[in-house]
């Protein structure tokens, strides 16, 4: 399974954009970027995914190098609520499992 | 819909008790799995169904077992317990694997935590 590499801890203030960075050097060309995100004490929850082209809906923006060895989660207003562990995960497109595989993420905190 | 639901959400067991965690979806899902998180930690995959009747092992099977009978559910079952296995265990779903499952999220369920003693 091809991996992802994320930075452990960010920092944001409130209401500033934040940019979460993950690596993905070995990506295959059928694989999805999945961004999914961890509040505290609860189960993982959906964020946003993409494949090739830049991606919006109403929690986040996916930006995606053109060579797809790197993406950026962009949350364009960082809110306290806003403070979890995001992880970067790819997802085989045509696998016969699709199972996503996490890493360890990288923990956001939001200052008021 | 009540999307994934998990029970117990908590549960203390004594070293070889044996236990089922169950898991439900009303999202007419295809693919289950079930997850475990240790403290500090990423999720790992125990078990995963691609659809009723089919079942397969993730990176850490051992000492669970699985079924898929329905589509709606999932239940782990914890063979003899071990303090090895105080954990919080997730189930989640999505609408499909195979072909077209990298286009799709997983909808996590709220966890059940469980202690070994």
């Amino acid at each position: 399974d091809a991996k992802t590499t994320q930075p452990n801890s960010m920092e944001s203030n409130e209401e500033e954009p934040v940019h979460l960075p993950c690596n993905h050097s070995t990506i295959s060309g059928t694989d999805y970027i999945h961004w999914y995100r961890q509040l505290p004490s609860q189960g993982p929850e959906y964020v946003i995914h993409g494949l090739t082209s830049n991606v919006n809906n109403r929690m986040a923006s996916l930006a995606i190098a053109e060579d797809r060895k790197s993406s950026t989660l962009i949350l364009h207003r960082a809110t306290l609520r806003d403070a979890a562990v995001y992880y970067c995960i790819l997802r085989p497109h045509g696998g016969s499992q699709g199972n996503l595989i996490f890493g360890k993420g990288t923990k956001l905190s939001v200052k008021p | 819909n009540a999307g994934v639901t998990q029970t117990p959400k908590f549960q203390v067991l004594k070293t070889g008790q044996s236990m089922t965690l169950q898991c439900a979806q009303d999202m007419n899902h295809e693919y289950m799995s079930w997850y475990r998180q240790d403290p500090g930690m990423g999720l790992r995959l125990i078990h995963y169904s691609v659809g009723a009747g089919i079942t397969d092992q993730g990176e850490v099977p051992n000492g669970y077992n699985v079924s898929r009978s329905t589509t709606e559910d999932f239940p782990l079952r914890l063979l003899s317990a071990a303090p090895s296995q105080t954990s919080v265990y997730f189930c989640a779903s999505s609408y499909a694997s195979g072909v077209w499952g990298g286009t799709y999220e997983q909808y996590f369920g709220p966890g059940t935590r469980l202690t070994v003693t």
